[in-house]
């Protein structure tokens, strides 16, 4: 079984949706949550950090930690053309440098 | 936007040879790591460094090495290049937070990759 579950899409969207995105892990002990926007040919933008549960907002995008279901998702509000890329969570464990572990990533598209 | 730097972006090379990929960043973090980067699936860590003069390896096997001479570069070199070694290879650093525990709990800031074709 793997640590992170990501549906890998991909999710076509018309322009101004909502657009929620995935992702359940098995370890009950990832306390901090990523999500990153990768456009093509690019490198991994980080775009959230948010430890343990509950709500982070910024702009457009919310994110939301629901430990007790092992479940984050991202949210993106009025989704634009410039959204479309792929998304990938990632979690960490505490206090260790290098247990990071991700997600397979979703291809998101929006529509004009 | 983090400033991570990865050089060559694309680069196609033969069987056989010896490839250095290169990775500096200028914001003076001490952690740096390689990821191995395929589609579908999840990303890879091949090699990671806390700091000068320290590195592990990964959870992927590997027949890279990389080394930590200062604070700011990572190069990963590939001794004899193969066909399997075609994939994406990124790079990224990690903050020292606030204290020392805390410095364990920041998180990754990537470079843009170099796109590694071995025919």
């Amino acid at each position: 079984q793997k640590e992170v579950e990501q549906d890998p899409g991909p999710l076509s969207v018309p322009e101004g949706a909502i657009v929620s995105l995935n992702c359940t892990y098995s370890n009950s002990a990832f306390q901090y949550f990523m999500w990153y926007r990768q456009y093509s040919r690019k490198g991994p933008e980080l775009l959230m950090y948010t430890y343990s549960s509950g709500n982070k907002e910024d702009g457009r995008f919310t994110a939301q930690v629901d430990k007790s279901s092992k479940y984050i998702s991202l949210f993106i509000r009025d989704s634009q053309p410039s959204d479309s890329a792929t998304y990938l969570c990632a979690m960490r464990l505490p206090n260790t440098g290098n247990q990071f572990y991700f997600g397979t990533g979703t291809s998101l598209t929006v529509i004009p | 936007e983090a400033d991570i730097y990865q050089t060559p972006r694309y680069l196609v090379i033969g069987t056989g040879k010896k490839i250095t990929l290169e990775c500096s960043q200028t914001m003076g973090h001490d952690k740096m790591y390689w990821y191995q980067q395929d589609p579908g699936m999840e990303l890879h860590l091949i090699h990671y460094s806390y700091g000068v003069n320290s590195t592990e390896k990964g959870d992927l096997s590997s027949e890279s090495t990389v080394s930590r001479i200062r604070t700011e570069h990572f190069p990963l070199t590939l001794e004899s290049a193969r066909p399997s070694h075609t994939s994406q290879y990124l790079c990224a650093s990690s903050p020292q937070g606030e204290g020392r525990r805390s410095s364990y709990n920041s998180p990754l800031h990537f470079g843009n990759g170099t796109r590694l074709t071995v025919t």
